[in-house]
């Protein structure tokens, strides 16, 4: 069975300065990774995905993710945050058993200080 | 624009009621999920669907029932038996089937509070 670890649950940065948020997962097979945005009261927004054609993904809004597999880590960067990416980012691993089955990270709060 | 549809945005119930919550997709996608998110504690899934008139139980699934009789709509009832149902509900959906790799789509939620 897969698990996600996201190692932060809270993390808080300067507007302009680089954003880092840590993800490690467990997977018995080769995983699909994604990293997923949600602003309060809203639903769950799609910022990338790894699927094995590339280590270093590119996401909307400026993120970016690198999945090292020895690490077995999928860490979401962004190099200057800005006050709009203040929310919740989960990290989230698919395992394939006939079904896509999708294990979630208890999540990591994202502030931004003007 | 194709999307998934949740409604209402804000549910009142008094307890002993049961209560449906709506959710409609337009991405002709084959599977779809409910999940229940709670501060501090992610999403956990209730009840999933591969395909039409089948579903299977989720983690949570005590005091919770769904239907699927069309490809686009997965309404779930959360019943009296659910004890403490006030939560932040979320329904998603993925092409499934075949795909691999497909990621999940979100609705916008439905916060249901019971009193």
């Amino acid at each position: 069975a897969q698990s996600v670890t996201q190692l932060d649950s809270h993390v808080s940065v300067s507007e302009g300065t680089p954003v880092l948020l840590r993800c490690n997962y467990s997977s018995s097979y080769s995983p699909s990774l994604f990293w997923y945005v949600q602003h309060p009261n809203k639903g769950l927004q799609l910022l990338l995905k790894y699927t094995s054609a590339a280590t270093l993904v590119k996401g909307i809004n400026g993120f970016e993710a690198e999945f090292k597999k020895s690490e077995t880590s999928f860490h979401l960067t962004k190099p200057s945050a800005h006050m709009s990416d203040a929310a919740e980012y989960f990290c989230v691993v698919s395992e394939w058993d006939n079904f896509n089955k999708f294990y979630f990270g208890s999540g990591t709060k994202l502030n931004v200080k003007p | 624009d194709g999307g998934i549809t949740q409604s209402p945005k804000y549910l009142f119930r008094k307890e002993g009621q049961n209560v449906t919550l709506s959710c409609e997709q337009n991405l002709n996608h084959d599977a779809m999920y409910w999940y229940r998110q709670d501060p501090g504690q992610g999403l956990r899934l209730i009840y999933y669907s591969q395909i039409v008139n089948d579903f299977q139980k989720g983690d949570i699934a005590e005091g919770y029932s769904v239907s699927r009789e069309k490809k686009e709509s997965f309404p779930l009832t959360v019943t009296s038996a659910q004890k403490n149902p006030t939560a932040f509900y979320l329904c998603a959906s993925s092409s499934g089937g075949s795909s691999y790799n497909s990621p999940l789509h979100f609705g916008n939620g439905t916060r249901l509070t019971v009193t």
